[in-house]
């Protein structure tokens, strides 16, 4: 089966700098990379995904990069804000209809973000 | 309202207690999960169901009992409830027909005494 591992475990930036989180993961059939984060207190929700065919996807202070060969992801978010502290998750797995695959989610273990004012 | 809800958000019971965790989402979604969230293990998936009267097993099945028989429910039951199972459960579903983003509940917080 998938296996996703994330790092760091925590990630502790000044607000405005950069945070980059990776992962990786090893089934080739995965092709659909989301990432999730968590507010304290709730269920994790989607901020940016990518898919196999993709390279790197923006949207405004987040963006995602896959690279196949390797088989490894990664988050980024630039001009870091104290609401960006979270737990952020990744993910890989097949997407299904379209692939023949199967919708089972793989996450990695979680990054806790902080952000200092 | 229109998504996936879970009740009860907190529970205390104790050991050797039946408990029954809901979760019903308005979508009509086929695949639904459930996942136990822990410090240091991330998202562990128990079950999962592709579709009413599917289900199987995730990672750490051990202890809990699920079932479908509606497209909108899946309750999860912890037969006999140990203090190994004290853990934020979340429900959640995918759309499946047009993406795979996953769509959560916002947890149910379980204590076993």
């Amino acid at each position: 089966g998938e296996n996703v591992e994330q790092h760091p475990s925590t990630l502790s930036v000044q607000e405005g700098d950069s945070a980059v989180i990776k992962c990786t993961y090893s089934d080739s059939a995965s092709n659909y990379f989301p990432w999730y984060k968590q507010e304290l207190g709730k269920g994790p929700q989607l901020i940016i995904d990518i898919r196999s065919n993709v390279g790197e996807k923006k949207d405004q202070r987040i963006a995602v990069t896959l690279n196949k060969t390797a088989k490894h992801f990664s988050l980024h978010i630039t001009e870091t804000q104290p609401e960006d502290s979270a737990v952020y998750f990744c993910a890989a797995y097949p997407e299904g209809y379209r692939s023949g695959g199967s919708y089972i989610p793989t996450f990695g273990r979680g990054t806790s973000l902080i952000v200092h004012p | 309202d229109a998504g996936i809800t879970q009740s009860p958000r907190y529970k205390i019971t104790e050991t050797g207690r039946q408990v029954t965790l809901m979760c019903h989402q308005t979508w009509s979604h086929s695949y639904m999960f459930w996942y136990r969230q822990d410090l240091g293990h991330g998202l562990r998936l128990i079950y999962y169901s592709a579709a009413a009267d599917i289900t199987d097993k995730g990672e750490v099945p051990d202890g809990y009992v699920v079932s479908r028989s509606k497209t909108e429910n899946f309750p999860l039951t912890l037969e006999s409830a140990t203090r190994s199972q004290t853990s934020v459960y979340f429900c959640a579903s995918i759309d499946g027909a047009n993406t795979g983003e996953l769509f959560f509940g916002e947890g149910s917080r379980l204590t076993v005494l």
